[in-house]
């Protein structure tokens, strides 16, 4: 069975130009998460879906990031404009359902020059 | 609000020795412990966990026991494999996946 899938592994950009990352969850989970890993730290939660449905996003800079899961399945997370302090790896996880165990992929490591 | 603290790394031991490393949590509630694993250029997997006080966690030959009385998590294990050099993640969930925080991290190298 086929993990989480995430892409790009790598994305170098300038700052101030626009960046988004894909995640293609396991099959059939419902719960998707987008964290932010800083160099040294542990992961962060940006937004939780369930199905749809962005159902905890107090964490997610809103004037700059946005996400979407069209559909319930794949999701997209945006950057728009990137800053220099938004290099970090983005991880993205699944599971069956809220409490239930956590997937992750290999995550996108961003680089903003 | 809820934290996890673990010990700083980086841990540096040779094949075979003991492992120990800390975890303490802070949590309103009475939260589930977990322990991920993340190994070089992979994404974090899920090593073991425990949902409720006195309960023992454990795979692969690394143990950790929930203890509430001192909100600590220890991993553990007796003897370490070059193979198991990665960074390990202490988290907790006191609500059902909506209230997931994680540890620092700690990396860990085994010399042969």
């Amino acid at each position: 069975e086929a993990g989480v899938v995430q892409s790009p592994r790598y994305k170098i950009i300038e700052k101030k130009q626009p960046v988004a990352f894909w995640c293609n969850p396991i099959s059939g989970h419902n719960t998707l998460y987008w964290y932010l890993q800083n160099l040294g730290q542990g992961p962060e939660l940006l937004i939780r879906y369930e199905n749809e449905e962005a159902v905890d996003d107090s964490q997610l800079p809103k004037d700059r990031f946005s996400a979407e899961r069209l559909k319930g399945v794949d999701s997209t997370l945006k950057i728009q404009p990137a800053e220099l302090g938004d290099s970090a790896v983005y991880l993205c996880a699944s599971s069956l359902g809220a409490g239930d165990i956590q997937y992750f992929g290999a995550g996108t490591r961003l680089s903003v020059l | 609000g809820n934290s996890v603290t673990q010990m700083e790394g980086p841990v540096t031991l040779s094949e075979e020795a003991f492992l120990t490393i800390n975890c303490t949590y802070t949590a309103t509630g009475y939260p589930s412990l977990f322990w991920y694993v993340q190994y070089p250029g992979e994404g974090l997997q899920l090593l073991l966990k425990a949902t409720k006080a006195d309960d023992k966690g454990s795979n692969k030959g690394f143990e950790a026991t929930y203890r509430k009385e001192t909100t600590s998590f220890h991993l553990e294990k007796g003897s370490v494999q070059v193979s198991d050099s990665a960074v390990y993640f202490c988290a907790l969930d006191d609500n059902y996946g909506q209230n997931f925080v994680f540890g620092p991290g700690t990396r860990l190298s085994v010399l042969p």
